[in-house]
Order: C-alpha cells, then structure tokens, then sequence
C-alpha cells in the first residue's frame, strides 16, 4: 500500500522550533519528488517546500523562506521539516505529498499532523 | 504568490453536471499542462482526482473532466452524486523548473 506518515506535530511557542518526519512506504522513495503543503484552520491549501528526489533540490514558499529546511533520507523513506521563528501565522495542518509518477501532482498525501503556535 | 481564483462554492442536484472555474495568470500557467485538482472530504487529506490538466488518475471516476484554456482551468463533474460533496482546489506549477506550486482558493460542491 502506498503510504506517507507524518509525525512531530503538536505545540510550540512563538519562536520556537519543531520538526516534522514523514514516513514513506509502497512506492520508489528516493525517486519522488516530495513536498509539504499547510493547510490553516477553516482555510485552504498552501504549497510550502519541495525536495527533489536526490534532495539536491529544495525551494520554499516565501511564507517560510529563511525559517524552514527540508530534508530526505532516502535509506530510510524520510522527509523532514525543520521549523524556526514560528509564529501563530504557522499554526496549520501540515500535509507531505508527494509525486510518485512521471507528473508533478501530488499523487500520494499523508494524513496530516497538526502544528499549533501559541504562547 | 497569490492564490489561483476559483468560486466560493457551486451546487447541483444528484445527476446534474457541474463546472468549477480556476484562474489565474500567464506567469501561474506559463502554457505547461501542469494543473491538477484535488478533492478534500471533511476531516480527510486531500486526493488528486485530475492532473496535467485532463488526465485522471487510476481509480478516479470518469466523470470527473479537466480542461485548461486562456489561463483558466476547469474541473467538471458530471453525474453529480451524493459522493461528490467535498471542496475542490486546483494547482498549477508554472513549469518543470519553476517547482512554485500556487493552489486555488477553493470550491465547496454541494449536491442539493
């Protein structure tokens, strides 16, 4: 079954860190290209950060430019992301997706962690 | 990076075809067939139902349509079911180099 797990959700302060994992399995990992997507409370959908397949490859929504990193280990199916500087403008659902074919929709989501950033 | 503009929301009675509209720019499109639409239930991750603009992924019912002209895509349903009630949005990522995915605002479909 093709899957992606999310984890690391859950409270921080404003400016403060958390860091967010996301488990890959069922499909070729290391050569899908890989994004995180937010989605606030009662609002839609917004692209944040992809990867390429290699991890060579990253670019960032300018929402989150200069706070966040992305990450993958391909050894173990995982993609990250490193949050700093948050600010309640961050507290969201935060999806990974990914493009396991030759497209560049997101073919594959995760079920979504929730991040909240609240003092 | 603003938001491609779709309508707030579109209804339409069990067996009727619907249509949602997404616009945006030259610079959002670029003339690349790279918009997808995705359906999200309540509660739920969303589900890519169209990609490269008319292309349905396996599994996706066929009366689910896309179609990109003049910078605006649309997405209808034809058919409507009971199912079919969920938001829709679409995407565009302006070109294989660009990887600047811009989502849509959203649609709310309701089947009366």
């Amino acid at each position: 079954e093709v899957q992606l797990v999310e984890s690391g959700g859950g409270l921080a302060q404003p400016g403060g860190s958390l860091r967010l994992s996301c488990v890959a399995s069922g499909f070729s990992f290391s050569s899908s290209e890989l994004n995180w997507v937010r989605q606030k409370p009662g609002k839609g959908l917004e692209w944040v950060s992809f990867i390429s397949g290699s991890g060579i490859t990253t670019y960032f929504a300018d929402s989150v430019k200069g706070r966040f990193t992305i990450s993958r280990d391909n050894a173990k199916n995982s993609l990250s992301l490193q949050m700093s500087s948050l600010s309640p403008e961050d507290t969201a659902i935060y999806y990974c997706a990914g493009s396991s074919g030759s497209s560049v929709a997101f073919d594959v989501w995760g079920q979504g962690t929730m991040v909240t950033v609240s003092s | 990076q603003s938001a491609l503009t779709q309508p707030r929301s579109v209804s339409g009675s069990p067996g009727q075809s619907v249509t949602i509209s997404c616009t945006g720019t030259n610079s959002d499109f670029g003339g690349y067939n790279f918009v997808s639409w995705y359906q999200q239930h309540p509660g739920k991750a969303p589900k890519l139902i169209i990609y490269d603009v008319s292309e349905r992924p396996s599994g996706v019912p066929d009366r689910f349509s896309g179609s990109e002209s003049d910078n605006t895509a649309s997405l209808t349903i034809s058919g409507l079911q009971a199912e079919d009630e969920a938001d829709y949005y679409c995407c565009s990522n302006a070109g294989r180099h660009s990887f600047r995915y811009v989502f849509g605002t959203g649609t709310k479909v309701t089947v009366l």
